[in-house]
C-alpha cells in the first residue's frame, strides 16, 4: 500500500499569503497524484488531478506540481473561501490511498 | 452537469446491514468509474470499492472484502453500496463519487452529498 504523508498537518495563514502544501508517497505514483479540497459538513472537491491540471472551474491562483514521490500544492493568494482541509491522493496503484490532510486556517 | 444525489442517513444497529443509494444525472453513467469513499467522525478519507458498470466487476478494498458489495443499475442510473455485519467503527460518512472514462485506478471528479450512518446499540 502506498502512505502518502501530507505536511504540515495544519497551516495558520492569512488571505492574501502564498500557501504551499506538500505530500510525499511512500513509492512513486508516476504523476498520478490528485488533491481535493473539504470544507465542514461538504464533500470534498476535486482540485487537481495529474499531478498539475486543474479540474473544471477550479481558479488559476491553485496550482499542483511534483513527480514520482514529491508532489506540492499551491494556493498563490490565499481567499476566505480557501480556508478548509486538502488531501492528496494517489491513483496509481491499488488500493487507492489518502494523505491525512492538511488544515489551512486563519 | 453530473449530479450524484444519496439517500438519506441511516441508523443500524451492530451486525445489521446497511444499503446506500447513488443516483447519477446529467451524464452517461455507463462510461464512468463508480467508487465509494468513507469519512469517519473527524477523520480522513478512505477507499472502499469502486466498479465500472459497463464491466459490472467490482474491485473492493482489503479492509472491506467480504462485508461490502458494490452493484449498479444502469436503468436507473443508480449505484448502491452494501455493508454487511456492521460495527461501531462503520460509524461514518459514506460519499458515491463518479469520475467519467474506464480508467482505472482512478480520482473522483464527481462527489455526492454524502450519507451518514450511525451504528449503535
Amino acid at each position: 500500500e502506498i502512505v502518502l504523508t501530507q505536511s504540515p498537518a495544519t497551516l495558520s495563514v492569512s488571505p492574501g499569503e502564498r500557501v504551499t502544501l506538500s505530500c510525499m508517497a511512500s513509492q512513486t505514483v508516476d504523476s498520478f497524484l490528485a488533491w481535493y479540497q473539504q470544507k465542514p459538513g461538504q464533500a470534498p472537491r476535486l482540485l487537481i488531478y495529474d499531478t498539475s491540471k486543474r479540474a473544471t472551474g477550479i481558479p488559476a491562483r491553485f496550482s499542483g506540481r511534483g513527480s514520482g514521490t514529491d508532489f506540492t500544492l499551491t494556493i498563490s493568494s490565499l481567499e476566505p473561501e480557501d480556508f478548509a482541509v486538502y488531501y492528496c491522493q494517489q491513483y496509481t496503484n491499488w488500493p487507492l490511498t489518502f494523505g491525512g490532510g492538511t488544515n489551512v486556517e486563519i | 452537469q453530473i449530479q450524484l444525489v444519496q439517500s438519506g442517513a441511516e441508523v443500524k444497529r451492530p451486525g445489521s446491514s446497511v444499503s446506500v443509494s447513488c443516483k447519477a444525472s446529467g451524464g452517461t453513467f455507463s462510461k464512468t468509474v463508480i467508487t465509494w469513499v468513507r469519512q469517519a467522525p473527524g477523520q480522513g478519507l478512505e477507499w472502499m470499492g469502486g466498479i465500472v458498470p459497463i464491466f459490472g466487476t467490482p474491485n473492493y478494498a482489503q479492509n472491506f472484502q467480504g462485508r461490502i458489495t458494490i452493484t449498479t443499475d444502469e436503468s436507473t442510473n443508480t449505484a448502491y453500496m452494501e455493508l454487511s455485519s456492521l460495527r461501531s467503527d462503520d460509524t461514518a460518512v459514506y460519499y458515491c463519487t463518479m469520475v467519467r472514462g474506464v480508467i482505472t485506478p482512478n480520482f473522483f471528479e464527481h462527489w455526492g452529498q454524502g450519507t451518514l450512518v450511525t451504528v449503535s446499540s
